[in-house]
């Protein structure tokens, strides 16, 4: 079946750095998409969403774009901070299908070194 | 967490026996949602419910039940039927969804460890 997955499943970073947490979908159909941010232990956080109209959208320190031609998505963090240590996980929900049918990536394992 | 409030953090059970497993919340949210995830892995759908009286099967219900008796209460038990029930297990609510947008709140989670 069709599924989100992730290029890169651990990401190392000096503390300061720009960070790029990529993200791969095979399902053109989905038409939203959101970042998450889960530490150790916990459960998953929001950091940001986007719709399939959009390109690119941005937050507080964090931008997540969108490129529908290769169906792949991407979420940038500037300045990385050792607090933005985390997996994160893309997620999709695909046009048509149950409301709340999130469908989630592998994640990816963040590092950042002080 | 977000209003959202699962308990107890840790639980071990023996093989054979079922456990259920408290997701409230309290930011007046119609749906609710209960994912299994384990090491390594992404989140995997269990049960959702987008209104009370009301749920539907996700992708890995088998060996689980819920209820949705209430608007703010969510429970899960985990059956004997589950033959590998060791996980971390999240649940999450939202408003019912519209026009796509589906941003998920998450509680805190249990880690059901089974001896």
């Amino acid at each position: 079946g069709e599924s989100v997955g992730l290029h890169l499943p651990t990401l190392s970073v000096q503390e300061g750095d720009n960070s790029i947490i990529n993200c791969a979908y095979s399902n053109s159909a989905s038409d939203y998409f959101i970042w998450y941010k889960q530490e150790s232990g916990k459960g998953p956080q929001f950091i940001i969403d986007i719709r399939s109209n959009m390109d690119k959208r941005q937050g507080q320190r964090v931008t997540v774009l969108l490129n529908k031609t290769v169906k792949h998505l991407s979420l940038q963090i500037a300045a990385t901070q050792p607090g933005d240590s985390a997996v994160y996980f893309c997620a999709e929900v695909p046009t048509g299908t149950s409301y709340g049918k999130l469908t989630f990536g592998q994640g990816t394992i963040l590092t950042v070194h002080p | 967490d977000g209003g959202i409030t699962q308990s107890p953090k840790y639980l071990f059970r023996k093989e054979g026996q079922n456990v259920t497993l408290s997701c409230e919340q309290n930011l007046n949210h119609d749906a609710m949602y209960w994912y299994r995830q384990d090491p390594g892995q992404g989140l995997r759908l269990i049960y959702y419910s987008q209104i009370v009286n009301d749920f539907q099967k996700g992708d890995i219900a088998e060996g689980y039940s819920v209820s949705r008796e209430k608007k703010e209460s969510f429970p899960l038990t985990v059956t004997s039927a589950q033959k590998n029930p060791t996980a971390f297990y999240l649940c999450a609510s939202s408003i019912v969804p519209l026009a796509g947008r589906n941003e998920q709140f998450f509680g805190p989670g249990t880690r059901l460890t089974v001896l």
